[in-house]
């Protein structure tokens, strides 16, 4: 079935470092790609998407690249703001079923 | 505005006592679907509807029951929930190709003592 794995653990680093998030999915056919961020208390937001192989995601300088030769979906942002602190989830829809990662914790400190 | 909307936010409740989670979304979407996030273990799925009358299972359905009689609603249902069911509820609501993003609700924090 689907699957999507997500790097283990929080992420702690300071504003305006590189951020990179590793994703990594199994999936059978053509899946599309997704990165959602959650803020405190709330639900799922969507933050950027890729529907086809090498198709790059991309909002609010967040980008994601779309590999299907090494099944990634890797998320990276150039430099993280206190405001980008949020968990990151990966996730993968197709044949009409969803799978997420685990997330990940992203704290920023000023 | 373009919203999902559960109810309620928080509940808790005691053991065997049935309850109902409502969901209902303003898109016109016509799929919606359930996931339970626990910590550690990220959002799994627990049912989904691609259209009025027609759900299927996700990857935790055991001890949920789900009906999708409008476009609109889609509620979930404990007959007789545990303590293992103490979760954090999220209804999402998308169109149906695979590409289209799923529009999140605000979640129901439901505690089964």
């Amino acid at each position: 079935g689907n699957s999507v794995t997500q790097m283990e653990g929080p992420v702690t680093l300071s504003e305006e470092a590189f951020l990179t998030i590793n994703c990594t999915y199994t999936a059978t056919g053509y899946p599309s790609l997704f990165w959602y961020v959650q803020y405190p208390g709330e639900g799922l937001q969507l933050l950027l998407k890729a529907t086809k192989a090498d198709d790059k995601g991309s909002n609010k300088g967040f980008e994601a690249t779309y590999r299907k030769e090494t099944t990634s979906f890797h998320l990276e942002k150039g430099s993280v703001q206190v405001s980008d602190s949020a968990v990151y989830f990966c996730a993968l829809r197709g044949n009409n079923r969803l799978a997420f990662g685990k997330g990940n914790q992203v704290v920023v400190i000023p | 505005e373009a919203q999902v909307t559960q109810n309620p936010r928080y509940l808790i409740t005691v053991t065997g006592k049935k309850l109902t989670v409502t969901c209902s979304q303003n898109m016109n979407h016509e799929y919606m679907s359930w996931y339970r996030q626990d910590p550690g273990l990220g959002l799994r799925q627990i049912y989904y509807s691609m259209n009025v009358e027609v759900t299927d299972k996700g990857d935790v359905p055991e001890g949920y029951k789900v009906s999708r009689k409008e476009k609109r609603n889609f509620p979930l249902i404990l007959e007789s929930p545990s303590p293992n069911q103490t979760s954090l509820y999220f209804c999402a609501s998308s169109r149906t190709n695979s590409n289209q993003p799923q529009h999140f609700g605000d979640g129901t924090r439901l505690s089964i003592l």
